[in-house]
């Protein structure tokens, strides 16, 4: 089965800063690829799908990009209300899901 | 206004069964395939499986963690999305999100309940 790591598992960085996060399958899976957003205590919240597409309400911060193995999330300037952690989430031939362990972003 | 909302959660002890539901509203939910994931305690999310719709033959597909003990289903004239556990495991433990699959040619989870707890436990 195709297996999703994400790195880094937890980072620290300033309001202001760019952040990027990424996102390894194990084998190609095209864009088959969305991203979620958990804060803490709260339901998970769809940012990206299909790689580089963001959701409809998401702020323009927030971008995606990668297609086979190799993807990454990426907000522009970091705000004190993305403190979450973020999941990645693949789709594949099998029909199945699954999601990346995640990455914990925090402040500085 | 999309809402999921789940009930059914509880304590069960290992071995044990219990039966979710998830109620939908503000959207024809006939139209949409319907997902189950989880999240134990602390740890991150774990996709459960999938039905599709009456047009795809309502056909399912499971987490192989979880496969030949649950069992998603549901009722199209109540919008309501069903997960019946059985032989659980003390790992199974975890809050259980019903979520709306959309997006034939990239599917994603777009919604999102507030999610049930479920502890089994001795």
């Amino acid at each position: 089965d195709i297996q999703m790591t994400q790195s880094p598992s937890s980072l620290s960085a300033s309001v202001g800063d760019r952040v990027t996060i990424t996102c390894r399958a194990s084998q190609g899976i095209s864009n088959y690829l969305a991203w979620y957003q958990q804060k803490p205590g709260k339901v998970p919240k769809l940012l990206i799908y299909a790689a580089s597409t963001l959701q409809s309400g998401v702020p323009s911060r927030f971008s995606g990009s990668g297609s086979g193995t190799d993807f990454t999330l990426t907000i522009s300037s970091l705000q004190p209300e993305d403190v979450a952690t973020y999941y990645c989430q693949k789709y594949n031939s099998a029909l199945v899901f699954t999601f990346g362990p995640g990455t914990k972003v925090d402040i500085k | 206004e999309v809402q999921l909302v789940e009930s059914g959660g509880g304590l069960v002890q290992p071995g044990g069964s219990l039966r979710l539901s998830c109620a939908a509203s503000g959207f024809t939910f006939s139209d949409h395939y319907m997902d189950w994931v989880r999240q134990a305690p602390g740890k991150g999310l774990e996709w459960v499986g999938r039905t599709r719709n009456k047009a795809n033959s309502y056909t399912t597909e499971y987490a192989a963690s979880v496969k030949g003990r649950f069992t998603i289903s549901r009722d199209d004239s109540k919008n309501s999305l069903y997960l019946q556990m059985n032989s659980l495991k003390t790992e199974d433990t975890a809050v259980y999100y019903c979520a709306r699959e959309v997006g034939n040619g990239r599917p994603r989870l777009d919604y999102w309940g507030q999610g049930t707890l479920v502890t089994v436990s001795s």
